[in-house]
């Protein structure tokens, strides 16, 4: 069991440019989310799905898309990168609706856009 | 209003004592569930322990313990017997049975533990 991958580990992008983020889990989780943490702050939600096929906004959204390709798989694309844009960005994926299910990382995105 | 508060942005203990890290919380949903995690200078998040809101007894993971209090809204992570290894960001995270696909965390606390 892999867990939850994501690639790449860095990345640098100049201001304007357009990436897209990876993220897989082998766990066969129902839900998949992704969060930014800047420099000394907490994780913060950019968008969520439920299940394949769903994806909704979370608490800062803007400047992103996100695609759940299927159950393993939900990508998160940067179309025109802005410096303000630099963070960690983390993938996490939980099992089910249950309160008590915690939220499983992958080891994050380490992205700086120039 | 914010979700989840942890109101230490840094602390230092002495290795081999016991440690309080503060969480408080906010939510009328009746169940819901509390979680800690550690992330390490290396940057991973790791899952330490969870407490139910329906829950009688305090949790406990070994040196990690959870000092939940309902009425206070509170959900304190214990940690005792410092080890260096203890030096992490800690967040403090909650999930609402009602809103069950988003997990709010707090802004976190810096334990460095000295030797």
């Amino acid at each position: 069991n892999a867990g939850v991958t994501q690639t790449p580990k860095f990345q640098v992008l100049k201001t304007g440019q357009s990436m897209t983020l990876q993220c897989a889990q082998d766990m066969n989780h129902n839900s998949m989310y992704w969060y930014r943490q800047d420099p000394g702050m907490g994780l913060r939600l950019i968008y969520y799905s439920a299940s394949e096929g769903t994806t909704d906004k979370g608490e800062v959204p803007n400047g992103y898309n996100v695609s759940r390709l299927n159950k393993r798989e939900f990508s998160l694309r940067l179309e025109s990168a802005a410096p303000s844009q630099t963070s960690v960005y983390f993938c996490a994926s939980s099992p089910d609706r249950r309160p008590y299910n915690e939220q499983f990382f992958g080891p994050g995105t380490r992205l700086t856009v120039l | 209003a914010q979700k989840i508060t942890q109101t230490q942005p840094g602390m230092f203990v002495q290795e081999k004592e016991a440690v309080t890290l503060d969480c408080t919380y906010d939510t009328s949903d009746p169940s819901y569930g509390l979680f800690w995690y550690k992330q390490p200078s290396s940057g991973e998040m790791i899952f330490l322990i969870y407490q139910g809101s329906y829950d009688q007894q305090n949790a406990t993971e070994g040196r990690y313990s959870l000092n939940f209090q309902k009425a206070r809204k509170s959900a304190n992570l214990v940690i005792s017997a410092s080890q260096l290894g203890d030096s992490a960001m800690y967040f403090c995270a909650m999930r609402e049975v009602n809103n069950f696909n988003k997990f709010y965390f707090g802004s976190g606390t810096k334990l460095n533990v000295k030797p």
